[in-house]
């Protein structure tokens, strides 16, 4: 009963260096996204997709790339990480019932903690 | 675009209080409307949800009312408790048009004091 998976938990990297944050669902979600939390901002949607081979950009894409090559796997990408990506990332799933998938909820990993310096 | 706005806080609050947690939002189309609750070092949980104008969603004691005519969803509580100290969030998930994205207030935290 995993749910929705994040690696790694905490991070620190420095200026310029790139990472992989990794989700993973098993729930068979079509619909998956990608936020960051920065204190007092709420949450910011940075990637999202509808579906495996389908990608698109949130409100605040730039500095991330995303892919979606499965189902189940749904990978953020810093290319060349910079301070104010300091942040905590949520990766999110839902179903994707076409007809009534904004009655569907979010169902969120429990975060990764990055901090850049 | 869709937006949501949510009351600032912190709130504290005494253990038994009312609680009140006032969330506006401003869509195209017909919006689904959503609490989520965030625990310290946690991710966000569902906590109620409303799909059309005048339902009521309800869970653990909350409760919110999808008021269309007000474009409002405040979540509501009669008697707190220490245990529902956390961050709440209204969001509203938007409809095919709108990407189906979730779109999320700034959160509210909430403290209650025994």
């Amino acid at each position: 009963n995993a749910g929705v998976t994040q690696t790694p938990k905490f991070q620190v990297l420095k200026t310029g260096q790139s990472m992989t944050l990794q989700c993973a669902q098993d729930m068979n979600h079509e619909y998956m996204s990608w936020y960051r939390q920065d204190p007092g901002m709420g949450l910011r949607l940075i990637h999202y997709s509808v579906g495996a081979g389908i990608t698109d950009q949130g409100e605040v894409p730039n500095g991330y790339n995303v892919s979606r090559s499965t189902t189940e796997d749904f990978p953020l990408r810093l290319l060349s990480a910079a301070p104010s990506q300091t942040s905590v990332y949520f990766c999110a799933s839902s179903p994707q019932d076409l007809d009534r998938g904004r009655n569907q909820p979010q169902h969120f990993g429990d975060g990764t903690r990055l901090s850049i310096l | 675009g869709d937006s949501v706005t949510q009351m600032e806080g912190p709130v504290t609050l005494s253990e038994e209080a009312f609680l009140t947690i006032n969330c506006t939002y401003t869509a195209t189309g017909y919006p689904s409307l959503f609490w989520y609750v965030q625990y310290p070092g946690e991710g966000l949980q569902l906590l109620l949800k409303a799909t059309k104008a005048d339902d009521k969603g309800s869970n653990k004691g909350f409760e919110a009312t999808y008021r269309k005519e007000t474009t409002s969803f405040h979540l509501e509580k009669g008697s707190v408790q220490v245990s529902d100290s956390a961050v709440y969030f209204c969001a509203l998930r938007a409809s095919r048009t709108g990407g189906f994205k979730t779109i999320f207030g700034a959160g509210t935290r909430l403290f209650v004091k025994a």
